[in-house]
């Protein structure tokens, strides 16, 4: 399966600001995945990336929020835009090869104050 | 749209011995994929093991097994010889195999204690 590197593995941001997280496959892939892990939950999906098209958001997650990147088949980008503390998450990234099994980064851990 | 449920918020196990974690979901599709994954304090998503909804042989990796059952929409994961290191998170996911649906929906998590 792919190995994906992520950055930054945490951070701490001033409410109103935005946050940058990247990802890095080892490999080419078709679909990225963005998820959020808020405090002691599950993951939710916020957005899949397809390269070369704009990525489709799931109900309650927009682009003005969450703008995406996927420049290349190896790289995505996620923005975490204008925080407040209700953004203060574990965000990850993920993607699937040959139907074997979903890899994940190691995940963002933002902390808004 | 397809829902996974995990019952068990919270298990906890007597290192060496075995521990059932359970998951049911709900779909109108015959063809999927299911998964349990583990996530440690270190939050990386590691995945144990992988279900073919096709495949009536119940998916096995080393200590970790599975009992599918298809017509139950049942996906409970064993453990056998717990070790220190299985303590964690433990996510069960449904993956759709309809080409146009690769993502991945989970559980809420079950949380696996293992006492020494």
């Amino acid at each position: 399966s792919a190995v994906i590197s992520q950055k930054p593995s945490r951070d701490i941001c001033q409410r109103g600001t935005s946050l940058t997280i990247q990802c890095q496959v080892d490999s080419q892939v078709t679909m990225m995945f963005w998820y959020r892990q808020q405090p002691g939950q599950s993951l939710t999906l916020i957005a899949t990336a397809n390269q070369g098209s704009e990525a489709t958001y799931e109900s309650g997650f927009v682009i003005d929020k969450f703008p995406i990147s996927r420049p290349n088949l190896t790289f995505s980008t996620l923005t975490v835009s204008n925080m407040s503390p209700e953004d203060s998450s574990i965000y990850l990234c993920s993607t699937d090869r040959a139907n074997y099994g979903y890899t994940f980064g190691s995940g963002t851990r933002l902390t808004v104050v | 749209a397809q829902t996974v449920t995990q019952s068990q918020p919270e298990m906890s196990v007597q290192e060496a011995e075995t521990v059932t974690l359970s998951c049911t979901y709900d779909t109108s599709e015959s063809d999927y994929y299911l998964f349990w994954y583990k996530q440690p304090p270190s939050r990386q998503m590691i995945l144990v093991i992988r279900q073919e909804a096709y495949k009536q042989q119940n998916a096995t990796e080393n200590r970790f097994s599975v009992n599918f059952q298809k017509a139950a929409k049942s996906f409970s994961l064993k453990i056998s010889d717990s070790q220190l290191g299985d303590a964690a998170m433990y996510f069960c996911a449904y993956r759709s195999a309809d080409g146009g649906s690769e993502k991945l929906v989970f559980g809420k998590g079950t949380k696996l204690t293992v006492n020494p």
